[in-house]
């Protein structure tokens, strides 16, 4: 089945440090890739996505290429806020497999910024 | 307006009430989620309502019955519950096509005493 492997926690960093959480991912078929974002005591929210091979995802200066060949999905970003201060999670969908719709999620990273 | 809402924020419940979670979208999403998720840990897919027919129901016990009304509106009844069963649980919708992102609600911490 599919799987989804993120690199283990907790990561932290100084403010305007570069960030690097890597994801990696097992598909029968050809997924979509995502990166959710949960604060504290909230709900998930989606950070990017990439839908094909070679995109790049880009929201709030986070940034995530979609890596067929190394089936990876690393999120980046260039200078951390302790607003960043969050746990990210990777996950994936398979849009043709039969369980369309349903998404598979790492097991999250936390991240700490100190300012 | 990408908003999914919850009600209630909070709940507490004894083991022999009966309870119900609300959950509504109003951005035209066909596929409809609940998680339950415990501290520290990533969502567990519960169920999926697509097209407003329960379309994956991924072994809950029965004490949990989700219902879905219309296409905006999804409803978790809870009778009968577990300590264990103390968790955040969250509502999320999608499309129903495409890449099926989803979009979350804020969640129900649930405690069972």
């Amino acid at each position: 089945g599919d799987s989804v492997t993120q690199m283990e926690g907790p990561v932290t960093l100084s403010e305007e440090a570069f960030l690097t959480i890597n994801c990696t991912y097992t598909a029968t078929g050809y997924p979509s890739l995502f990166w959710y974002v949960q604060y504290p005591g909230e709900g998930l929210q989606l950070l990017l996505k990439a839908t094909k091979a070679d995109d790049k995802g880009s929201n709030k200066g986070f940034e995530a290429t979609y890596r067929k060949e190394t089936t990876s999905f690393h999120l980046e970003k260039g200078s951390v806020q302790v607003s960043d201060s969050a746990v990210y999670f990777c996950a994936l969908s398979d849009r043709y497999s039969v369980n369309a719709g349903k998404s598979t999620f790492g097991d999250g990273t936390t991240l700490t910024v100190k300012p | 307006d990408t908003e999914v809402t919850q009600t209630p924020k909070h709940l507490v419940m004894g083991m022999t009430n009966k309870k119900s979670l609300k959950c509504e979208q109003h951005m035209g999403h066909r596929a409809m989620y609940w998680y339950k998720q415990k501290a520290k840990k990533p969502p567990e897919l519960m169920f999926v309502y697509s097209y407003e027919k329960l379309s994956i129901n991924e072994s809950v016990p029965s004490r949990f019955s989700p219902e879905c009304p219309n296409s905006s509106l999804l409803n978790l009844h809870l009778h009968a519950l577990q300590p264990e069963d103390s968790a955040l649980y969250l509502c999320a919708s999608s499309s129903g096509t495409g890449n099926y992102e989803q979009y979350f609600g804020p969640g129900t911490r649930l405690t069972v005493t």
